[in-house]
C-alpha cells in the first residue's frame, strides 16, 4: 500500500464549479498536510498547509484534514480556467515526507 | 517571494556523461532539496541539505551525489548518466517543509 494515494484524474469541470480534490494516507504519524499546484512545465507551488485536523481557508481554497479517516481534501470554489493545473498533496510527520502523484484538473470556460 | 533558479530548463546528455544540475535560492533558506518527478510516481526525494557542506540521502540517492559549498547553491551530480535517469529534476528550498519553494525544473534526457 502506498503511503499517500491520490486519484490522478484527469478531472474536467465547467468554470464556476466547486472542485473537490482528495488524498488518503496510511501513516498516522503525519502531522502536516500540504497542497501544491503545478502548472505545465513549471515547478510545484505551495498553496496551503495545515497542521493536524481541521479546516483552513484562503480565498477560494479550503483545505480540510480528517485524521481519524486519514483523508484530506482541497476544495476550490468558483473555479476559474486559471485553476487548470495538476494538484499535489503532500504529508509530513515522524521524519517521513511523501507527495501524492497529483490530480490533473481542467476548468473549461 | 523566494526565487529558486535552476540553471537549465532542458538538457540532453549521453549515457556515461557526468552531469551537473545547479540550483540557487535567494532567501537564505537553510534547507535545500533535490527531487525527481516521473509520471505515475510523483515527486521522489533524491538528496537534501540542512546546512552548508551537509547532505543527507533521500529515498532514491543511488547514482547521484550533491554538493553544497555555499548556503544559496545546491548542486546535483549524476556521476555517470544512464537512460533511467531521464526525468524532470526539481530543486526546492525552505525553512521547514520539505520544499515550500520550487524551481521551474530541469527536464533531463539521457540518450
Amino acid at each position: 500500500q502506498k503511503e499517500v494515494e491520490q486519484d490522478p484524474g484527469p478531472l474536467s469541470v465547467p468554470e464556476g464549479a466547486i472542485v473537490s480534490l482528495n488524498c488518503t494516507y496510511s501513516n498516522s504519524a503525519f502531522q502536516y498536510f500540504m497542497w501544491y499546484r503545478q502548472y505545465s512545465r513549471k515547478g510545484p507551488e505551495l498553496l496551503m498547509y495545515t497542521y493536524s485536523s481541521g479546516n483552513k481557508e484562503d480565498g477560494r481554497f479550503t483545505a480540510q484534514v480528517d485524521k481519524s479517516s486519514k483523508y484530506i481534501s482541497l476544495f476550490i470554489r468558483d473555479s476559474q480556467p486559471s485553476d487548470s493545473a495538476t494538484y499535489l498533496c503532500a504529508m509530513w510527520g515522524g521524519n517521513q515526507f511523501y507527495f501524492g502523484t497529483g490530480t490533473s484538473l481542467t476548468v473549461i470556460p | 517571494d523566494v526565487k529558486v533558479t535552476q540553471s537549465s530548463r532542458y538538457l540532453v546528455k549521453r549515457t556515461g556523461e557526468k552531469v551537473f544540475l545547479e540550483c540557487v535560492q535567494d532567501m537564505d533558506h537553510e534547507n535545500m532539496f533535490w527531487y525527481r518527478q516521473d509520471p505515475g510516481l510523483g515527486l521522489r526525494l533524491i538528496y537534501f541539505s540542512y546546512d552548508v557542506k551537509m547532505k543527507e540521502k533521500g529515498d532514491i540517492p543511488e547514482g547521484y551525489s550533491v554538493s553544497r559549498e555555499k548556503k544559496e547553491r545546491f548542486s546535483l551530480i549524476l556521476e555517470s548518466a544512464s537512460t533511467n535517469q531521464t526525468s524532470m529534476y526539481l530543486c526546492a528550498s525552505s525553512f521547514e517543509l520539505r520544499g515550500d519553494s520550487f524551481g521551474s525544473g530541469t527536464r533531463l534526457t539521457v540518450v
